[in-house]
């Protein structure tokens, strides 16, 4: 069976600081891919990044990058530079390539403060 | 291009009463997903949908819930005799499934949801 664990249920940062949003998972899959999904309020799920377990380098798009640590089965998002549009819900997220399905964490609410 | 899109939005039935939801993926994308967000949870995964292979049911709660796809196009999630616990939002997901390197590579777009109330 699969789990995602994210830890934080609240996380304040300041804008234009650098922000870790933690998620370690559990797998016996040794092909994975992990993802991050934002929802802001208005309820729409963001694709933000993605790492494959086998990808050697750490996964970037813009100011998102992913701190993947395979040993520790962690992949926690980094945000760069905070904005406040960047206050919202954070999902962590993985599928087993031998599946389909994403499994969810319990998600982490980001609040950016001006 | 357009994204995922779905129907209703918003949607309040009574109890007992059944209920039909839509999702319309983006075009050309062959993999299709339910999901089921209680407040302030994360997603359930409820079906899948991949070309004309069989759907992946497994993660229906009950028998009161079903869907459909037509091709690779319109799919519907219907819930019979609605009840209360079947608040939530459901949200629906294509995606584009590649398989490179044996490594499978999807990434799942999502639509707005439809904020279902069961009164």
């Amino acid at each position: 069976a699969q789990k995602i664990t994210q830890t934080q249920p609240g996380m304040f940062v300041q804008e234009k600081e650098a922000v870790t949003l933690d998620c370690t998972y559990d797998t016996s899959d040794p092909s994975y891919g992990l993802f991050w999904y934002k929802q802001p309020s208005s309820g729409e799920m963001i694709f933000l990044i993605y790492q494959g377990s086998y990808d050697q380098q750490n996964a970037t798009e813009g100011r998102y990058s992913l701190n993947f640590q395979k040993a520790r089965k962690s992949a926690n998002l980094v945000i760069s530079a905070s904005q406040l549009g960047d206050s919202a819900m954070y999902f962590c997220a993985m599928r087993e390539t031998s599946g389909s399905r994403l499994t969810f964490g319990e998600g982490t609410q980001l609040t950016v403060n001006p | 291009g357009a994204g995922v899109s779905q129907s209703p939005s918003n949607k309040v039935t009574e109890k007992g009463k059944d209920v039909e939801l839509r999702c319309d993926p983006i075009s050309g994308h062959t993999a299709l997903y339910w999901y089921r967000q209680r407040l302030g949870q994360g997603l359930e995964f409820l079906i899948y949908f991949q070309g004309n292979s069989a759907p992946d049911k497994s993660g229906l709660p009950s028998d009161r819930f079903s869907a459909e796809r037509t091709g690779e196009s319109v799919s519907t999630l219907t819930i019979q005799r609605t009840q209360q616990e079947d608040s939530a939002v459901y949200l629906c997901a294509s995606s584009l499934v590649r398989t490179s390197g044996g490594t499978k590579q999807e990434t799942q777009y999502f639509g707005p949801g439809t904020r279902l109330l069961v009164l």
